[in-house]
């Protein structure tokens, strides 16, 4: 079975910190992606990315930044945490010709305090 | 017009109902139509999987695609108190480039199955 690992299941931060969320996947995928999902606005794309060091910006990439290194790692930044990124986030990875099939991990609450 | 609309529910029903679960949407572009499902506390995860229009039956599952009418279904047979969850319908199109990566997903619509 494909396994996507969230580091943190839940995390609680500062404002103002810099904020680093892992997201490890086991299935050799290609494509790697960042939502975070808030009630009444639903799951929301923040960057994905198709191949090592390459990423493009979903619809909401303001005050976060991504890297992934490493095919089976991607990882997600938030430069300087602010109280509106309190969220779930949710990293999903899929099979190149099968894109839409998206595997997710259990997700990270993050805080923002 | 927001490009999916999902009924967020919550929608409660006694186990044995038939549930049927919608989502209507604006771009015709969209090709791939999915339902995920979601419990409480966890990620998404893939339920249902159809290309264009047609139905596809799994199980006490059927997934039916309306691209006239921009409408999809899911439909839950002798629906249980396990299928209780958030399911979220998501779409695609067909295309190049970084958007032919993306999925558009529906709010979600809370389900309970009631014993």
């Amino acid at each position: 079975d494909v396994k996507v690992t969230q580091s943190s299941r839940y995390l609680v931060k500062r404002t103002g910190e810099k904020v680093f969320l892992e997201c490890v996947q086991d299935m050799d995928h290609e494509n790697m992606f960042w939502y975070r999902q808030d009630p009444g606005l639903g799951l929301r794309l923040i960057y994905f990315s198709y191949d090592v060091k390459m990423k493009e910006k979903g619809d909401i990439p303001e005050g976060y930044s991504v890297s992934r290194e490493k095919k089976e790692r991607f990882s997600l930044i938030l430069e300087s945490a602010s109280t509106n990124q309190t969220s779930m986030y949710l990293c999903a990875s899929s099979q190149g010709p099968s894109r839409e099939k998206l595997f997710f991990g259990s997700g990270t609450q993050l805080s923002v305090l | 017009q927001k490009e999916v609309e999902q009924d967020p529910g919550p929608l409660s029903v006694p186990e044995g109902a038939i549930v049927s679960l919608n989502c209507t949407y604006s771009n015709s572009a969209f090709q791939y139509f999915m339902w995920y499902r979601q419990y409480s506390r966890k990620g998404p995860e893939l339920l249902m999987y159809t290309y264009s229009s047609g139905n596809k039956e799994d199980g006490r599952f059927t997934a039916q695609v309306d691209k006239s009418s921009k409408y999809i279904s899911l439909f839950i047979r002798d629906s249980q108190p396990s299928d209780s969850a958030t399911y979220l319908c998501a779409m695609s199109g067909k295309g190049s480039g970084g958007s032919n990566y993306k999925l558009t997903f529906g709010k979600g619509t809370l389900l309970t199955v009631n014993p």
